[in-house]
């Protein structure tokens, strides 16, 4: 089946660093995927749509300076926390659609201390 | 916004019991997904039901879907250790463009 590859799966960054986060498809093309931030116990919550080629939408509230994506080629799509801060401490999760359903990569855990 | 409202909350069964979650959500929809998640780590899908099916099954797993009443279940039967996590359905909405909206989520646990 399709699986979408995300690392790393944890990091540890200092306050006001950046830090970068990738989902690659490994064996089909994602035109579009998706990223989702996740706190403990809640559910999870999307921030953007990234499309190939194009600039990622951005859902509301979600401040697109902070947090840049950039979806290069059919294959990969990177989120970067930019000037982190402990309140974006949380677990990230990318998506992408596969057929009729969608697969998910296995989360990063940031902290940011 | 979240879309999905999910009951319960948290589940608390005995292994060989069945468990029922719960699913309601708002708008028109594509379809429904139901994922799973244990601690700390990314989704499974685990069955997805189409707006115009009533009832889907698989394996262990039997989805429901009301589309009258914007309602769905998920019932896991002979529940296992193993299936303790958390559950989360996922509505693929008419007017969202792929996007899924996720409901709050049932922490399933079941005791051996």
């Amino acid at each position: 089946g399709a699986v979408v590859s995300q690392h790393p799966s944890w990091v540890i960054c200092k306050s006001g660093t950046s830090v970068k986060i990738e989902c690659r498809s490994l064996d089909f093309q994602a035109t579009t995927m998706f990223w989702y931030r996740q706190f403990p116990k809640q559910s999870l919550m999307l921030m953007a749509t990234s499309n190939e080629g194009s600039k990622a939408t951005y859902e509301q509230g979600v401040e697109k300076d902070k947090f840049l994506i950039n979806h290069a080629s059919l294959t990969l799509s990177t989120l970067t926390v930019t000037s982190a801060h402990p309140e974006d401490s949380s677990f990230y999760i990318c998506s992408a659609r596969y057929r009729v359903g969608y697969t998910f990569g296995s989360g990063t855990r940031l902290t940011v201390v | 916004s979240q879309q999905g409202e999910e009951d319960p909350q948290a589940l608390s069964i005995q292994e060989g019991e069945n468990a029922t979650m719960n699913c309601s959500y708002k708008t028109s929809i594509n379809n429904l997904q139901w994922y799973r998640q244990n601690s700390g780590r990314g989704l499974v899908h685990l069955i997805l039901i189409r707006s115009n099916e009533r009832e889907k099954h698989s394996g262990r797993l039997r989805v429901t879907l009301d589309t009258s009443k914007k309602s769905s279940s998920l019932l896991i039967t002979a529940s296992r250790a193993a299936d303790t996590a958390s559950y989360f359905c996922a509505t693929d909405a008419v007017t969202s463009g792929s996007r899924l909206t996720f409901g709050e989520g049932t922490q399933l646990t079941v005791n051996p």
